[in-house]
C-alpha cells in the first residue's frame, strides 16, 4: 500500500537555525514527489516536484532534495515568515491521484 | 486571474440534509480534484477530473458526488450529510494534466450537526 509518512510533527526553531524536514515513502513506481507549503486556513502552496533519486531543487532558503526512500526540505537560516505547515506528497506512476503525509508543523521564533 | 475559487467559506448543516459546495478556475486546467483534510489525518482526495465529461473516484468517494460539465467548473455535492463529514474541504486544478502541481483554492469549513 502506498504511504508516506513526515517526521517530524512539529519543529521549533529559532531564526538563523538551519533544520531539515523528513518525508519518507512507500510508493510502486514513483511518477513524482512534491512538497507543498500551507499557511493557517489557507489551501496549500506548491513548493517543488522532484522525479528522480538525486535530483535536487531550490527555492530562496529552502531546498528539496530527493532519494529512493525519503525526501528532505532543508530549510538554511529560517525566518518566522518560513512559519507553516509543510506537505509532503506522492504520485504513483499511471495514476492521477496524490498521496499526501500528514505534514510538519515549523514555527520560527524572532 | 482569480485562481481557484470556493464557495462558500462557512457552511453549517443538519444531519441529513443535501447541499453542494462550488469550485471554478479561471486558468484552463484540465485536472480539477477535491480532498478533505481532517486534524491528523492529512489532505485525502474524494473525487478528480482529468477534464470535461470525465470524473473519478479518490480514496473517500463515499457519500459525495461530482459532474464536470465545463472545463470551469467542478461541484461537490453531498448527497445527505453526515457528521463524519465535518471537514475542511479543498478544491484543486492542474495545467500539466497530471495531479502534482496544483493550485488549491482557499477551502470550505463545513460543519455538519
Amino acid at each position: 500500500e502506498d504511504q508516506v509518512t513526515q517526521s517530524p510533527e512539529a519543529l521549533r526553531l529559532q531564526e538563523g537555525e538551519s533544520s531539515s524536514l523528513n518525508c519518507s515513502y512507500t510508493v510502486s513506481g514513483l511518477r513524482g514527489l512534491f512538497w507543498y507549503r500551507q499557511d493557517p486556513g489557507k489551501g496549500p502552496e506548491f513548493l517543488f516536484t522532484l522525479y528522480s533519486a538525486g535530483e535536487e531543487k531550490e527555492k530562496e532558503r529552502l531546498k528539496a532534495t530527493l532519494t529512493k526512500k525519503e525526501s528532505f526540505l532543508h530549510i538554511t537560516a529560517p525566518k518566522p515568515e518560513d512559519s507553516a505547515t509543510y506537505l509532503c506528497a506522492v504520485q504513483r506512476g499511471a495514476t492521477n491521484k496524490l498521496i499526501f503525509g500528514t505534514g510538519t508543523l515549523l514555527a520560527v521564533q524572532p | 486571474n482569480a485562481g481557484v475559487t470556493q464557495t462558500p467559506k462557512f457552511q453549517v448543516l443538519k444531519t441529513g440534509q443535501s447541499m453542494t459546495l462550488q469550485c471554478a478556475q479561471d486558468m484552463n486546467h484540465e485536472y480539477m480534484s477535491w480532498y478533505r483534510q481532517d486534524p491528523g489525518m492529512g489532505l485525502r482526495l474524494i473525487h478528480y477530473s482529468v477534464g470535461a465529461g470525465i470524473t473519478d473516484q479518490g480514496e473517500v468517494p463515499n457519500g459525495y458526488n461530482v459532474s464536470r460539465s465545463t472545463t470551469e467548473d467542478f461541484p461537490l455535492r453531498l448527497l445527505s450529510a453526515a457528521p463524519s463529514q465535518t471537514s475542511v474541504y479543498f478544491c484543486a486544478s492542474s495545467y500539466s494534466g497530471g495531479a502534482g502541481e496544483q493550485f488549491f483554492g482557499p477551502g470550505t469549513r463545513l460543519t455538519v450537526l
